[in-house]
Parts: structure tokens; sequence; C-alpha cells
């Protein structure tokens, strides 16, 4: 089974600046995808990113980036300027790339970080 | 618009009682998920369904029960065996698996919050 390990519970950042979120996963699959998913305080879980393992380029959104290294199992989050409105829940999750029925389908979540943003 | 939709937002349950949260969505969806979502826990799978007429247990499926009758619901009963059902409940669906840009991604319901009295 597949493990995700967010090791940072809360994070504190000042507004405008750059901030890195962790994430390690265990999986012995080699395709598979990850994501970060944000959870504000209405509790809504909204997709930030996606990366899919067969790729080598790390994924961009705007100004959330990702920095994917499939050798060390690490996928991390780097949030630039930071506003207000990024304060949130931070999940990463694990998803395998093809059902085959072995195995649960479905994302696999870390814990959570917690991003403050201060003003 | 398209998404997902959960009701109740707030449910109240006396201890021993069976209680039934629903999900619906318009997204034209295979696969449908539920998740248990605790302070400090991250988010927990309950029950899939990939298919109308089937689906799989979660990592946490004892004290729960789902039906897969329609392509649009998945409802989650929280049984009286559940022995810790408070909790936040988050649905989910997915069109599927595949190398698309869309596939893998789960989009989420607003979540409904369960507390035993």
């Amino acid at each position: 089974a597949q493990t995700v390990t967010q090791s940072q519970p809360e994070m504190s950042v000042q507004e405008a600046e750059t901030v890195t979120l962790s994430c390690t996963y265990d999986t012995s699959e080699s395709d598979y995808y990850l994501f970060w998913y944000k959870q504000p305080p209405s509790r809504q879980m909204i997709l930030v990113i996606r990366q899919e393992a067969y790729k080598q380029q790390n994924a961009t959104e705007n100004r959330f980036s990702v920095n994917f290294q499939k050798a060390a199992k690490s996928f991390s989050l780097k949030i630039s300027d930071s506003q207000l409105g990024d304060a949130a829940m931070y999940f990463c999750a694990y998803r395998s790339a093809w059902y085959s029925g072995g195995g649960a389908d479905g994302l696999t979540f870390g814990k959570g970080t917690h991003l403050i943003i201060q003003p | 618009d398209g998404g997902i939709t959960q009701s109740p937002k707030y449910l109240f349950r006396k201890e021993g009682q069976n209680v039934t949260l629903s999900c619906e969505q318009n997204l034209n969806h295979d696969a449908m998920y539920w998740y248990r979502q605790d302070p400090g826990q991250g988010l927990r799978l309950i029950y899939y369904s990939q298919i109308v007429n089937d689906f799989q247990k979660g990592d946490i499926a004892e004290g729960y029960s789902v039906s897969r009758e329609k392509k649009e619901s998945f409802p989650l009963t929280v049984t009286s065996a559940q022995k810790n059902p408070t909790a936040f409940y988050l649905c989910a669906s997915s069109i599927g698996q595949g190398r698309d840009s869309g596939a893998n991604v789960l989009t989420f319901g607003a979540g409904s919050r369960l507390t035993v009295l």
C-alpha cells in the first residue's frame, strides 16, 4: 500500500514571500499521479496542481509549482508571492495510474500542512 | 454548473441511530468516493464505486454502507455499528483513469458534518 507523509503540520509565511511545503511518499509502482489539494476554512477541497510521474517536467499553475523528485519520492509545493487567500490546509495526495483491481482506487492523502499567511 | 451536491451540510444523530448522507453529481463521472476527515488525520477512504451497481470497501469501511443504483447518486449510511461516527464526510467523483488532462483528478463536494449526541 502507498503512504504519503507531510512532515510539516504548520507553516507560516509573510505575505508576498515564497513558501515550500514538503511531501514524501512511498510506493513500489512506477506509474502514478501526485496532487496538491487546498482546503480553505470553507472545507471545500480544491485542486491546486497535478503531476504525472512519467513526465520529467515539473508542473506549474500560475504562482504554484512543484519540485518532483521521482527517485527520492519527493513532491514539494512552492507558492510564490503568497497571498492572504492562500491560507488553508494543504494536502498532498497519490493515485495509482492504472487500477488493476488488486488495490483500492482513489487518492491516498497525507495528513496535511496548515499554511498561515502573515499580513 | 456541473458539480457535486452533498446534503445535509450538518447532521446530528443520537447514539444507536442510522443516518444517510446524500451525494449527487451531474458531472457524468463514472467513479464516486466517500472519505472521512478527522482533525490531524487527513482524509481516509470509506467506500468507492467505479460503475453502477458495484462498489468496493476502502480503508475504513466498518460501520458504513453504500449503494450505487444510479450513476449520479452514491449515498452513504452511517450505521449504529460505527463506534465513532462524529466526523466530516466528503464525497468525490472522477471521470476515471487515463492520460487525459482531466483524468485521475477527484472533484469534491462541500462536505457533511455529522455529530453524534
